[in-house]
């Protein structure tokens, strides 16, 4: 069965500082990966995606991931976390064959990002 | 491009009432979504709709949940009656097709709370 895992359920970073959200994945075949950012009262909104390719994918409000298949991870970096980055973060894959493509969420992380 | 509109943003019922959600994809997109998210966890897939066909209802609590979507546009979940435990934020997504490759974007949801 294909699942994701959030590994930590908070992130707190300093302004300024590099900010990672890890995720690790466990998928039969290719993986399709995902990230989305969830403000408060507010939907989830796409921040990128992983399908095939380089491994470095770019994405939303300077935030990028890197796909490792050999750890089965996806971790979202930024290099310099605003304080307006602070929000919950969740990572996704697409469940395949008998999953029937659906977007299967891990349980999120709430990074905060003090001034 | 308008994005994906839900109503209510919150409801308040007592368990055992009913409750309707209402859904708006964007324009043109085929496949429709209805998530659950209980507090603290991730978004759960509910249902899956290809135009107004349905792809996955295998998490759908078919004794007290239904949803429909008539014509391949707006869709509409149900619960009927209502349990404590159906208190979450109930999000609607929207996809241009159904490949694994594809983004779903999400509308604000609506926040059920059953007393």
């Amino acid at each position: 069965a294909q699942s994701v895992a959030q590994p930590e359920d908070q992130v707190n970073v300093a302004e300024g500082n590099p900010l990672t959200v890890k995720c690790t994945y466990s998928v039969s075949g290719n993986p399709y990966l995902f990230w989305y950012v969830q403000y408060p009262n507010r939907g989830l909104q796409f921040l990128l995606k992983y399908i095939t390719g380089d491994n470095l994918v770019k994405g939303s409000y300077g935030f990028e991931a890197e796909f490792n298949k050999s750890q089965t991870s996806f971790h979202l970096k930024k290099p310099s976390a605003l304080v307006s980055d602070s929000a919950l973060y969740f990572c996704a894959v697409r469940g395949i064959y008998n999953q029937g493509g659906k977007l299967i969420f891990g349980q999120g992380t709430e990074l905060s990002v003090k001034p | 491009e308008a994005g994906v509109a839900q109503s209510p943003r919150y409801k308040i019922i007592e368990k055992r009432q009913s409750v309707a959600f209402w859904c708006n994809p964007i324009s043109g997109h085929a496949t429709l979504y209805w998530y659950q998210q209980i507090l603290g966890q991730g978004p759960k897939l509910l249902i899956q709709f290809q135009n107004n066909g349905v792809v996955d209802d295998s998490q759908l609590p078919k004794d007290r949940f239904s949803a429909e979507r008539l014509k391949g546009v707006d869709s509409t979940l149900k619960i009927q009656p209502a349990k404590l435990e159906d208190s979450a934020v109930y999000l609607c997504a929207s996809s241009a097709r159904g490949g694994l490759n594809t983004e779903a974007f999400f509308g604000q949801g609506t926040r059920l709370t059953v007393v």
